[in-house]
């Protein structure tokens, strides 16, 4: 298996534009989390799914942020308007029963100018 | 909400010396991983602790799990430059993965 996918790996965007991340799980794994890592707010868990729904999203921001999980293959974290704030490497995990090990991508590291 | 707290957030070590990092949550935790994230890449899986007062060895590395499931500790023997990284203790509860802050290591050889 090929592990978690993101894309793109690096975005580098202007203020007020919309940006959208996206990330392929491992093939059987149930749930889907959505991480921001910054130096300052260290890791932080964004949203995380069950068999594509979102159960949590306590975590996401504000409004300016949303994530969608159409099929148990793809997930989508957008944000629209960025902001400079936002600038932060985000990741997305997977794994299988939901307490288990998590498999994280590799990253997307945003920049917003 | 739930918070792990972990300490200290640097270390420096001499090649070869002992170190410890110690993870604390403010509610009692299902289980506790840990994770290693080395410069510039993604956290890792380490392992993962379920049953009160448990201790796991990896090699150099001894893990613990407190009898109260409200800490956890993570002890390194004989550091190596290959140690060098961020470890990060995760709380779970609820299917949530609650991160510490890490502890980033640094090693002089």
């Amino acid at each position: 298996d090929a592990g978690v996918i993101q894309s793109p790996r690096h975005e580098v965007t202007e203020m007020g534009q919309e940006v959208t991340l996206r990330c392929k799980p491992i093939s059987g794994h149930d749930y889907l989390f959505w991480y921001r890592q910054t130096m300052m707010r260290g890791l932080e868990l964004l949203i995380y799914f069950n068999n594509n729904v979102p159960i949590d999203d306590s975590g996401m921001p504000e409004d300016r942020f949303s994530a969608k999980m159409p099929n148990a293959s793809f997930s989508t974290l957008k944000i629209q308007p960025s902001e400079p704030r936002d600038s932060a490497v985000y990741f997305c995990a997977s794994s299988r029963q939901g307490i288990g090990e998590a498999f994280f991508g590799q990253g997307t590291r945003l920049t917003v100018v | 909400g739930q918070q792990v707290m972990q300490i200290p957030q640097y270390q420096h070590v001499q090649e070869g010396e002992d170190f410890t990092t110690y993870c604390n949550s403010s509610t009692t935790l299902s289980n506790i991983q840990w994770y290693k994230q080395r410069p510039g890449g993604h956290p890792v899986f380490l392992i993962q602790l379920v049953k009160s007062g448990e201790v796991k060895k990896q090699k150099r590395l001894t893990f613990q799990f407190g009898e109260a499931k409200k800490n956890s500790s993570l002890h390194i023997t004989a550091t190596q430059t290959t140690d060098v990284g961020t470890y990060f203790c995760a709380g779970v509860n609820d299917y949530k993965l609650s991160f510490g802050a890490g502890t980033t290591v640094t090693v002089r050889a």
